[in-house]
């Protein structure tokens, strides 16, 4: 079954701390993943794209990773600012002649001042 | 370039009402979709359309929802009758290729 899972659900931090935010999937057959951040009362905004031969990307402070192999990604955030304060969703597409995505439930951050 | 519209941002309506909600996405993009996002999970796809075709509708409940894109460019998703269980965010999202999706701001429901 083609599914993504995302942790933690919630996580708090300290500004200026850094993070890292989990995603494990299973789909196949595999054509993208992206990570997407959602603010309170917002659709949500690509951060970063990565095909299967990629694996790393940055966009600012969010560097996304993603290993091919073990179907894992994550996102790493540096220095991390109260703005940061959004839900992270991982996405992952999938090509059967048309595309398909399937998205995770996402990550809760809270940056505390 | 101007971005996903979407209208009303905020509904309130009681189980039984129905309502539309309507969506313009960017200009240019062929693909349009609909999501459902409950409070605390990720969106879920309603249906997507390729111009004024549909392309996937398989999870949308189409005893009580209905979408329609007549000219390829705005789209309207309707529910009638509400269920409690109704209540959400509903998003609209337009795509020129399918690997990067622009969503809208959302419609909040809520069903009394």
């Amino acid at each position: 079954k083609n599914q993504v899972e995302q942790s933690p659900q919630s996580l708090i931090i300290l500004e200026g701390k850094n993070c890292t935010l989990q995603c494990n999937y299973t789909v196949s057959p595999f054509s993208n993943l992206r990570w997407y951040k959602q603010d309170t009362g917002r659709g949500p905004v690509s951060l970063t794209i990565m095909t299967f031969s990629e694996n790393t990307k940055s966009n600012g402070r969010y560097t996304a990773t993603l290993d091919a192999d073990t179907k894992q990604s994550s996102l790493h955030i540096t220095a991390s600012q109260l703005s940061d304060s959004a839900s992270y969703i991982c996405v992952v597409s999938l090509n059967t002649g048309g595309f398909k995505t399937i998205f995770g439930a996402g990550t809760r951050l809270f940056v505390k001042a | 370039e101007a971005g996903v519209a979407q209208s009303p941002r905020y509904k309130i309506i009681e189980k039984r009402q129905s309502v539309a909600f309507w969506c313009n996405p960017i200009s240019g993009h062929a693909t349009l979709y609909w999501y459902q996002q409950i409070l605390g999970q990720g969106p879920k796809l309603l249906i997507q359309f390729q111009n004024n075709g549909v392309v996937d509708d398989s999870q949308l409940p189409k005893d009580r929802f209905s979408a329609e894109r007549l000219k390829g460019v705005d789209s309207t998703l309707k529910i009638q009758p509400a269920k409690l269980e109704d209540s959400a965010v509903y998003l609209c999202a337009s795509s020129r290729t399918p690997e990067t999706q622009y969503f809208g701001p959302g419609t909040r429901l809520l069903v009394l």
